[in-house]
């Protein structure tokens, strides 16, 4: 069955960074676009950027943009998120997600890991 | 940027119908997702391409969507039903995915 499963989560200083994973497993991962998604504490569902099945495009949120870089290994079926010059409003659940082959939805989610930014 | 609006909240009584609305610009030309979110678990998808359930999901959960608004609506509504939903859409303009600002469902 297909899993997702985050980790790499804590706490962090402002200004800091932070690596996250995603290990992926059940499925062709070399096969589908994937995604991260965050929930602040209180807050709503944000898409934050997305990785193309081959790696070959990468697209990010505004609100990451240039902070924040997105990358898979194949060879490991393993999604990571580079986070850099973390601020207090990256504190959230970040979610790996899989995109459902040419519907642009998310089939499967992971559990999530919780990214604390405070000094 | 694409904004898509839900109201904060529905409430309704067991065995009754709730529906979800999501507003955006000219929204029915986009195709909508919806996903199922409860407290410390991950979201679930329960309406793809406006109105198609993947498999597992009940048909009590159905959507549409047209003009400025797309709405999703829970029939029957159960206790297990009470989540906060999300609606979602791609916008090929910025190349960006867009969520809905949320709605509580309470089951009274």
């Amino acid at each position: 069955q297909v899993q997702l499963v985050e980790s790499g989560g804590g706490v962090v200083q402002p200004g800091r960074s932070l690596r996250l994973s995603c290990a992926a497993s059940g499925f062709t991962f070399s096969s589908y676009g994937m995604h991260w998604v965050r929930q602040a504490p209180g807050k709503g569902l944000e898409w934050v950027a997305v990785i193309w099945y081959d790696g070959s495009k990468k697209y990010y949120g505004d609100s990451v943009k240039g902070r924040f870089t997105m990358s898979r290994d194949i060879s490991n079926n393993t999604l990571y998120l580079q986070m850099n010059s973390l601020r207090a409003e990256d504190t959230a659940v970040y979610y790996c997600a899989r995109e459902s082959s040419g519907t642009y939805s998310f089939d499967y989610w992971g559990q999530g890991t919780l990214v604390t930014v405070s000094s | 940027s694409y904004v898509l609006t839900q109201p904060p909240s529905v409430s309704v009584a067991p065995g009754k119908t709730a529906r979800i609305t999501c507003g955006g610009d000219n929204i029915g030309g986009k195709s909508v997702h919806w996903y199922q979110h409860k407290p410390g678990q991950a979201p679930v998808l329960v309406i793809y391409y406006d109105s198609d359930r993947p498999s597992g999901i009940p048909e009590r959960f159905s959507g549409s969507n047209s003009g400025n608004t797309a709405t999703l609506t829970i029939s029957r509504v159960e206790a297990g039903d009470e989540a906060d939903y999300y609606c979602h859409v791609w916008d090929s303009s910025s190349v960006h995915h867009v969520f809905g600002t949320g709605t509580k469902v309470t089951v009274l």
